[in-house]
């Protein structure tokens, strides 16, 4: 089983929706929580940071659920400009210990 | 952007050959890092630099041999290259490596193919 697994989609959705991915981790010990996006033949980018209150960033807001062990990213009114791959990224204590998933890939269509 | 290159950025070669990629930085970060991005597994840990002449091994280092001989170069050699090394190589570089908040910034890869 994969430390931190991702739906891989594909997820084809009209502008102006909202769609939600979702990610779970197995390792209870992880400590900081990432969501980055990667649009095709390009690097990974940070998106956001993942916080335990959970967090909102304009149209993204993430969630931990540490119990579950479960993180989500929730994108309202979808643009054309969100297709890409986004990356749950898991680190368990410090940057040299990350944990990616194999990303959830998003079609915005007109 | 963070100041990140890779070179080359698309290498075909044969089985058995030797390969050394190259990551520079220009934003002075002590950490540097170099994954592998193959279908369905997301990027995997080869080996990290924590400074100048310090390295240690990531998730995935067997086959993979690095140097850090200056603060803003990174390498990483593949002394014999195989098939199941053909992958998208990705350079990252971060500010520090602990306590596991901080951002790692991407270099624009490098497409290996092991014929």
């Amino acid at each position: 089983r994969k430390e931190v697994e991702q739906d891989p989609g594909p997820f084809n959705v009209p502008e102006g929706a909202t769609v939600a991915f979702n990610c779970t981790y197995s390792n209870s010990a992880s400590q900081s929580f990432f969501w980055y996006r990667q649009d095709c033949r390009k690097e990974p980018k940070l998106l956001m940071s993942v916080y335990s209150s959970g967090n909102e960033d304009g149209r993204f807001t993430a969630q931990l659920n540490r119990a579950s062990q479960y993180i989500s990213l929730l994108i309202r009114d979808s643009k054309l400009s969100d297709s890409a791959t986004y990356l749950c990224v898991v680190n368990r204590r410090n940057n040299n210990d990350m944990r990616f998933g194999a990303g959830t890939r998003l079609t915005v269509k007109p | 952007d963070a100041g990140i290159t890779q070179s080359p950025r698309h290498k075909v070669t044969e089985t058995g050959t030797p390969v050394t990629l190259r990551c520079h930085q220009t934003e002075n970060h002590r950490y540097m890092y170099w994954y592998r991005q193959d279908p369905g597994h997301g990027l995997r840990l080869i080996h990290y630099s924590y400074g100048v002449k310090d390295t240690d091994k990531g998730e995935v280092s067997d086959g993979y041999s690095v140097s850090r001989s200056k603060t803003e170069d990174f390498l990483l050699t593949l002394e014999s290259a195989t098939s199941s090394q053909t992958s998208v190589y990705f350079c990252a570089i971060s500010e520090s490596g602990s306590p596991g908040w901080e951002t790692q910034y991407f270099g624009p890869g490098t497409r290996l193919l092991v014929l």
